[in-house]
């Protein structure tokens, strides 16, 4: 499968952890999305990268959040002193030429 | 404020009949308007896009409707299938610099399709 993949699928944490979530991108798309979703919406988007540098952030992503993407591959999103708040799905998606965005399964944080 | 509103929220229609769904947007910026399909645990997938310099596009089943004076866009599916069932999403973007198009998305609209 050479789609985005993500990981975990689901985490269950108790509010006030950290919990880091990892996006794997399509390999030759070198532009990465991330996007929250909560129940009954449509995606909000967090942040942005072309390669390593994250060069655009969203209001959204307050300062318990930070994403690197290290070597302009894979890139991960941290949450930390989790509030259940923060329970939602969170999304990935790159993007070819053609800024087309291909989403990859998400992973649905729960915070108890 | 909400920059692309969708409508209707649910959406019911018997097998074989013509799914419409509408949404409109607020941002004359936006020039890239996508339509999602997402099911139940999965990520949206891309059904069909257009872009505001053509009114219509069809691809299968699947066709935009794109007013750009109403700043209105649809989708309609024609011959809609139980497996068509699932939660439809409409987007918009723009260029927000540094090679960022961040899609802007609707509230969803649940459609589910009755034998």
């Amino acid at each position: 499968d050479t789609g985005v993949s993500q990981d975990p699928r689901h985490k269950i944490t108790k509010r006030g952890q950290n919990v880091t979530f990892r996006c794997d991108p399509i390999s030759e798309h070198n532009r990465l999305y991330w996007y929250r979703q909560t129940l009954g919406q449509g995606p909000e988007f967090l942040t942005y990268f072309q390669n390593e540098a994250q060069l655009e952030k969203s209001r959204l992503l307050s300062d318990r959040f930070s994403a690197e993407r290290p070597k302009g591959s894979f890139s991960t999103l941290e949450i930390q002193r989790t509030e259940q708040g923060d329970s939602a799905m969170y999304l990935c998606a790159s993007t070819d030429r053609e800024n087309t965005q291909y989403f990859g399964p998400g992973t649905r944080l729960t915070v108890l | 404020q909400q920059q692309v509103k969708q409508s209707p929220q649910s959406l019911i229609v018997q097998k074989g009949g013509i799914s419409i769904i509408n949404c409109a947007y607020e941002n004359t910026a936006f020039d890239y308007f996508p339509w999602y399909q997402q099911f139940p645990g999965k990520g949206p997938a891309l059904l069909i896009a257009i872009r505001p310099d053509v009114s219509e596009k069809k691809e299968g089943r699947f066709t935009i409707s794109f007013n750009k004076s109403a700043k209105q866009f649809s989708l309609h599916i024609m011959d809609s299938q139980p497996g068509d069932s699932a939660t439809y999403f409409c987007a918009a973007s723009k260029y927000s610099g540094a090679g960022s198009y961040q899609l802007t998305f609707g509230k969803g609209t649940k459609l589910s399709v009755i034998p």
